[in-house]
């Protein structure tokens, strides 16, 4: 039983380019979600996934876009990133709470 | 809409000491409240949760929280803590147990010998 996990670990991009996050869990969790966490800022909810086939945006969509691919997966997507994007990502997912990725850390230049 | 204050962004306590971390919450209805902790370059373990019923509610490593709801709080203590409690502490409010969180900004706690 891996819980969550993601990949990549590390990405580095350049401004412009895309790239896709991915994240699965073996739980059975019907809820999925994407935070962003900065310094200073907590964690901040990008988009989330009530159920397989269903998405909705959180407090800090813009730039974003997920697919729940299926009840295990749910990636998300920067379409043309930006340094502002630089940050940690985790996926999570929950039944009565929310359990955590090992996190994606990524950097724009 | 939710929102939660942690008014402590560092905390330094002496091995062996107790610890109290501070957590206010913003909500209209009966919040979910929950204690994550995370180690440096880790994800989040939840520590605790409260959903409804004793406000003390008990945690893994040793931690605790109080519920008030007069007062909108929900801080964490510990009454001894380890070298290994080093990390930073992340309370958060949900509307419900399945979706949309709100963190803290998070206190970081360290730890002298």
């Amino acid at each position: 039983n891996a819980g969550v996990t993601q990949t990549p670990k590390f990405q580095v991009l350049k401004t412009g380019q895309s790239m896709t996050l991915q994240c699965a869990q073996d739980m059975n969790h019907n809820s999925m979600y994407w935070y962003r966490q900065d310094p200073g800022m907590g964690l901040r909810l990008i988009y989330y996934s009530a159920s397989e086939g269903t998405t909705d945006k959180g407090e800090v969509p813009n730039g974003y876009n997920v697919s729940r691919l299926n009840k295990r997966e749910f990636s998300l997507r920067l379409e043309s990133a930006a340094p502002s994007q630089t940050s940690v990502y985790f996926c999570a997912s929950s039944v009565s709470e929310q359990y955590f990725g090992p996190g994606t850390r990524l950097t724009v230049t | 809409a939710q929102s939660v204050t942690q008014p402590d962004i560092h905390i330094t306590v002496s091995e062996g000491a107790s610890l109290e971390l501070r957590c206010n919450y913003s909500y209209g209805a009966t919040p979910y409240l929950f204690w994550y902790v995370q180690s440096p370059g880790q994800g989040l373990q939840l520590l605790l949760k409260y959903f409804s019923g004793d406000t003390l509610v008990q945690g893994i490593k040793g931690f605790e929280a109080e519920f008030k709801r007069s007062q909108s709080s929900f801080n964490l203590r510990k009454p001894s803590v380890h070298w290994s409690d080093a990390a930073e502490y992340f309370c958060a409010v949900g509307a419900s147990n399945d979706y949309k969180l709100s963190f803290g900004a998070g206190t970081t706690v360290t730890v002298r010998a």
